[in-house]
């Protein structure tokens, strides 16, 4: 299995800030990552696929980068609606594996 | 619009059978593969498994491979999660997931199940 780790485990930031979240890859998985945001008692949501491609509806605040083993999310200008948690996922071949997630708190 | 509507929450003791549902609509069933994704007490996400409604055809992660199954009934647009024997270990949530681009991607999520085995 490829497995993916996530850097921080946690993060405390400000409203206003800009954070970025790391995610690496036991392999390559060319851009086969995606990126969910999860709050306390709901399920994740989609943010970017294709390590770099922000899924509709979500705020242009959010970006994402990398190919090969390192991808990395952006968050810029920090809302409150932002603190949650964050995971990286790939999708290059099965078993699709998670980060263990980012906590960012304020 | 796309749903995913889960069922409800479940109580059981080890060693019992149980199998939980996915209700999908807004879409065209057999063109989407369904995931699986569990998330224990407190801790994060794990990618179970996922289906094709078209063939019926699943695949699970080798970490539940035995141990769950994956199926669905194309008449009535629904997954299903199935376990033989329940263990205390198997206590969480779980949540179906749609495929939307690719069965990967996972755009569209149901709203979980929480299953307490005890």
């Amino acid at each position: 299995d490829i497995q993916m780790t996530q850097s921080p485990s946690s993060l405390s930031a400000s409203v206003g800030d800009r954070v970025t979240i790391t995610c690496r890859a036991s392999q390559t998985i060319r851009t086969s990552l995606n990126w969910y945001q999860q709050k306390p008692g709901k399920p994740p949501k989609l943010l970017m696929y294709a390590a770099s491609s922000l899924e509709s509806g979500v705020p242009s605040r959010f970006s994402g980068s990398g190919s090969g083993t390192d991808f990395t999310l952006t968050i810029n200008s920090l809302q409150p609606d932002d603190f949650a948690t964050y995971y990286c996922q790939h999708n290059y071949i099965t078993p699709y594996t998670f980060g263990q997630g980012t906590n960012l708190d304020i | 619009e796309v749903q995913l509507v889960q069922s409800g929450a479940e109580m059981k003791k080890p060693g019992e059978s149980l199998r939980i549902s996915c209700k999908a609509s807004g879409y065209s069933f057999s063109d989407h593969w369904i995931s699986w994704v569990r998330q224990l007490p407190g801790k994060g996400l794990e990618w179970m498994g996922r289906i094709d409604p078209s063939d019926s055809y699943s695949h699970n992660s080798p970490s539940f491979q035995g141990h769950v199954s994956i199926s669905v009934d194309k008449s009535i647009t629904t997954a299903f999660l199935q376990w033989s024997s329940l263990k205390a270990s198997d206590t969480g949530m779980y949540f179906c997931a749609l495929g939307t681009y690719d069965s990967g991607r996972l755009g569209f999520w149901g709203q979980g199940t929480q299953v307490t085995v005890s």
